[in-house]
């Protein structure tokens, strides 16, 4: 079945770690996007990758670092210099010129 | 800038009842336009887009929504709301006029309640 996967689904941490959230898709999408989702303030965009080695800041990108060293791999590391990080986290990608993303399961991360 | 409004954040209707949840856009050129669902806890999954062409869309679960121009709308209609369609709803947007950059500006959400 083709998809994205994101992983673990609950991840929990101690103020102060670091945190690295897992997305893969095996669609052989060029293009991928983290997403931070809060209580209604919709979906924030903090980073994307339009291909390998490549990615830009979203519009949150502060406290957050990102690789993409695969085509079908971005994962999202959560720094402590985030200061809120709990939150539910979005993967989504898609195809190179084409406009709809597609989303992972999502991520729910909570930071004590 | 890209920006989308929902103007209701939270609709309840009756099961079997019409429903139409509310999108503006702002944006100079046309728009692609998009109508995605979030269950609790789980990720987005797109109902419908519009890119051009008709301007009534129909998508997927017996959804559709309509392309205003003049109105800069893009509403989601379903005749008759089953109780399984309780979520929360996100328009977005995203450039268009040949971009490849891809970007989709989110609305911040209309939360569904279906009462039986």
């Amino acid at each position: 079945d083709g998809g994205i996967t994101q992983s673990p689904k609950y991840l929990f941490r101690k103020e102060g770690q670091n945190v690295t959230l897992s997305c893969e898709q095996n669609l052989n999408h060029d293009a991928m996007y983290w997403y931070r989702q809060d209580p209604g303030q919709g979906l924030r965009l903090i980073y994307y990758s339009q291909i390998v080695n490549d990615f830009q800041k979203g519009d949150i990108a502060e406290g957050y670092s990102v690789s993409r060293e695969k085509k079908e791999s971005f994962p999202l590391t959560v720094t402590s210099a985030q200061k809120n990080p709990t939150a539910f986290y979005l993967c989504a990608s898609k195809e190179a010129g084409r406009y709809e993303q597609y989303f992972g399961p999502g991520t729910r991360l909570t930071v004590t | 800038a890209q920006s989308v409004t929902q103007p209701d954040i939270h609709i309840t209707v009756s099961e079997g009842a019409s429903l139409e949840l509310r999108c503006n856009y702002s944006y100079g050129a046309t728009p692609y336009l998009f109508w995605y669902v979030q269950s609790p806890g789980q990720g987005l999954q797109l109902l419908l887009k519009y890119f051009s062409g008709d301007t009534l869309v129909q998508g997927i679960k017996g959804f559709e929504a309509e392309f205003k121009r003049s109105q800069s709308s893009f509403n989601l209609r379903k005749p008759s709301v089953h109780w399984s369609d309780a979520a929360e709803y996100f328009c977005a947007v995203a450039r268009g006029g040949g971009s490849t950059l891809g970007r989709l500006y989110f609305g911040r959400g209309t939360q569904l309640t279906v009462w039986p």
